[in-house]
């Protein structure tokens, strides 16, 4: 167990729908970090929140939004859900605001099958 | 452009053989480069972290070597065992909030 907790594993739902994945950082980490990995892709890094703001923006698609709560939790929302964001979808957190060292710890992602 | 490039994509070998997955990078400005092991369906996680000064740096049977002026690395799994089976993914840290992902090796550890 990496510490760092997302919800649903699974997820499977139709195109044009929204849905919510969320993340728990790791106990004391401040930053979240969400990633897309495609079929067959290298992971891309959507968003990254430190401490309750945006710190820093990826490929994100304007259909996807996230927030991190004050609890630091962080939601990352897709709606307009079409068949190529079917994906796994991972979170990561880390202490500081750059994600350095080995602090920089994964989830074990949500898998989202649109169909 | 910034992109981090592995090979091979995929590597069988039997349990107990040696094996070395390669990842050459073209990010600039470099600040560090990660090796992480991805088991199917589950989150990356980390092996090593090289900074420009590092040549060499092990984790067990995990070795991994860095050349930062032919901007390439290697990550060097000594007596493989079937648990070593997963995607091995580079990771090149270029400047602030930059990290560049290469798509991975496949390894497959046959009894």
């Amino acid at each position: 167990d990496s510490g760092v907790t997302q919800t649903p594993k699974h997820l499977i739902t139709a195109t044009g729908q929204r849905v919510t994945l969320r993340c728990s950082p790791r106990s004391g980490d401040l930053s979240v970090y969400w990633y897309q990995q495609s079929l067959d892709q290298g992971l891309q890094f959507l968003i990254q929140y430190y401490n309750g703001e945006e710190r820093a923006k990826g490929n994100i698609l304007e259909r996807f939004s996230a927030q991190q709560f004050p609890d630091l939790h962080s939601e990352l929302n897709l709606s307009s859900l079409e068949l190529g964001d079917s994906a796994l979808y991972f979170c990561a957190s880390s202490v500081g605001r750059q994600g350095w060292g080995y602090g920089y710890t994964f989830g074990s992602g949500t898998r989202l099958t649109v169909v | 452009k910034n992109q981090v490039e592995q090979s091979p994509q995929s590597l069988i070998i039997l349990e107990g053989k040696n094996c070395t997955l390669q990842c050459n990078y073209t990010v600039s400005p470099f600040s560090n480069l990660r090796w992480y092991k991805q088991d199917t369906g589950r989150g990356p996680v980390s092996l090593t972290i090289m900074t420009f000064s590092e040549n060499t740096k092990s984790n067990g049977r995990y070795t991994a070597t860095l050349d930062a002026d032919t901007k390439q690395s290697s990550l060097h799994i000594t007596a493989s065992q079937l648990s070593d089976s997963a995607s091995y993914i580079c990771v090149v840290r270029g400047g602030t909030y930059k990290y560049i992902f290469g798509t991975g090796t496949r390894l497959k550890v046959l009894a």
